[in-house]
């Protein structure tokens, strides 16, 4: 595609339930990045994907967190049992080759509001 | 455990004026730092700096960094209302990990 999707763009669940975001990256980008931003804060690295494969997941903040990424393409993110400190937006990043920030381009991101 | 420190959060100015937005830093394994302008959600590249003393310029924004002082600055001059938006600074520090540590960004409002 032209850029990268994020979808939903908005989400609005309540605590407890499950959610999962999407994310689409720009076509031919092997390297893919879910970060989240609270409010008022940076972004926080949550995980990393090189192809398929997910060589670094050490930003994901707890167990009921969990990201796969299909097809060297398309890429979910799934919190379960979601808790009212998940709330933020979630922005995902896809570049050519991994560690190529400079060529990294962000989707729009989706905001996850846990009521 | 990797830290991005900006200064100011937030910063209101006036049409034309020039301002100086820092960025600190300290990290176990540098290995460069990114400036990115955020309007609404997507954050957009501005700068890579690797190398102490040499700025890198684009337009009306500029970029330099102290690898001794562990800091960064990105100024930008005559400013106009469109350079409204958050800007934050990154380090990329590897160690294994391939994603960014950012800062919390300075929210930067530029009024007519």
């Amino acid at each position: 595609g032209a850029g990268v999707s994020q979808s939903p763009s908005n989400k609005v669940t309540e605590k407890g339930k499950d959610v999962e975001l999407r994310c689409d990256p720009i076509s031919g980008h092997t390297a893919l990045y879910w970060y989240r931003q609270s409010l008022g804060q940076g972004l926080e690295f949550l995980i990393y994907f090189q192809g398929n494969s997910a060589p670094d997941k050490s930003g994901l903040p707890s167990d009921r967190f969990s990201a796969e990424r299909t097809g060297g393409s398309v890429s979910t993110l799934t919190i379960q049992r979601t808790q009212q400190e998940d709330s933020a937006v979630y922005l995902c990043a896809s570049s050519q080759r991994g560690g190529r920030h400079t060529e990294a381009f962000f989707g729009q991101g989706t905001r996850l509001t846990v009521v | 455990e990797d830290k991005v420190v900006q200064s100011p959060l937030s910063l209101v100015v006036h049409e034309g004026d020039t301002v100086t937005l820092n960025c600190s830093y300290e990290v176990t394994n540098f290995r460069s730092l990114l400036w990115y302008k955020q309007e609404k959600k997507a954050p957009t590249f501005l700068f890579m700096l690797t190398s102490s003393g040499i700025e890198k310029k684009s337009g009306r924004l500029s970029s330099i960094l102290d690898k001794k002082e562990l800091f960064s600055i990105l100024n930008i001059t005559a400013t106009q209302t469109g350079d409204s938006a958050v800007y934050l600074c990154a380090v990329d520090s590897g160690g294994g990990a391939d994603g960014l540590t950012f800062g919390k960004g300075t929210h930067l409002i530029i009024q007519p």
